[in-house]
């Protein structure tokens, strides 16, 4: 079946090393990806996003690489802070089959733990 | 901006009683999503909005479950009755559009006993 799934589910970096998180999709035809971090007892924060005609986004800190060839995403922060430590999920626009709309799909989603 | 406001932060009832949750999306936003949160099923979907008209109900878990969008800033979901397996919690969720991205509230964390 089609779904948004995470390789990792914990990652353990150390203070001030980059990180990165992995996001496999399976529905070739969405079009829109979104990174969300969690931080506990919040609900999740945008963080930054990217549209299928492009590979690759900058944000402050963040970077998400699209490719759409193996249908993986990915999101990296450089210079990763204890502040960083939550659970990342990744999001696929996905359109429904039943309803041909758009509509949200969330990944499983991987912990980060940021360690001095 | 205050961002998507829901009530209650946290809800404790007996099985079998009812429960509304509420959701106050951002201004100007035209789609509202409520999702639920476990550690077994992660986020999941259950029923989306757009211009106040239900979308997509598909992961509504039963008949227990209602949502309502009376207008551009108000919604509800409404658990009747309660079952300790409700134990969750609920998020809701705005976006300016479909296919845009979506800014959550803080949830409502809800334990059924």
């Amino acid at each position: 079946g089609e779904s948004v799934g995470l390789h990792l589910p914990t990652l353990s970096v150390q203070e001030g090393d980059n990180s990165i998180i992995n996001c496999a999709y399976s529905n070739s035809a969405s079009d829109y990806f979104i990174w969300y971090k969690q931080e506990s007892g919040k609900g999740p924060q945008f963080i930054i996003d990217i549209r299928s005609n492009m590979d690759k986004r900058q944000g402050q800190r963040v970077t998400v690489l699209l490719n759409k060839t193996v249908k993986h995403l990915s999101l990296q922060i450089a210079a990763t802070q204890p502040g960083d430590s939550a659970v990342y999920f990744c999001a696929e626009n996905r359109r429904s089959k039943y309803y041909n709309t758009d509509k949200l799909i969330f990944g499983t989603g991987t912990r980060l733990q940021v360690f001095p | 901006d205050a961002g998507v406001i829901q009530s209650p932060r946290h809800e404790v009832t007996e099985m079998g009683q009812e429960v509304t949750l509420r959701c106050k999306p951002i201004s100007g936003h035209n789609s509202l999503f409520w999702y639920r949160q476990t550690m077994m099923r992660g986020l999941e979907l259950l029923i989306y909005f757009n211009n106040n008209v239900p979308i997509d109900d598909s992961g509504m878990p039963e008949d227990r479950f209602s949502a309502k969008m009376p207008n551009a800033s108000f919604s509800t979901l409404k658990i009747q009755p309660s079952e300790p397996r409700d134990s969750a919690v609920y998020f809701c969720a705005s976006s300016l559009e479909q296919g845009a991205a979506a800014f959550f509230g803080q949830g409502t964390r809800l334990t059924v006993v």
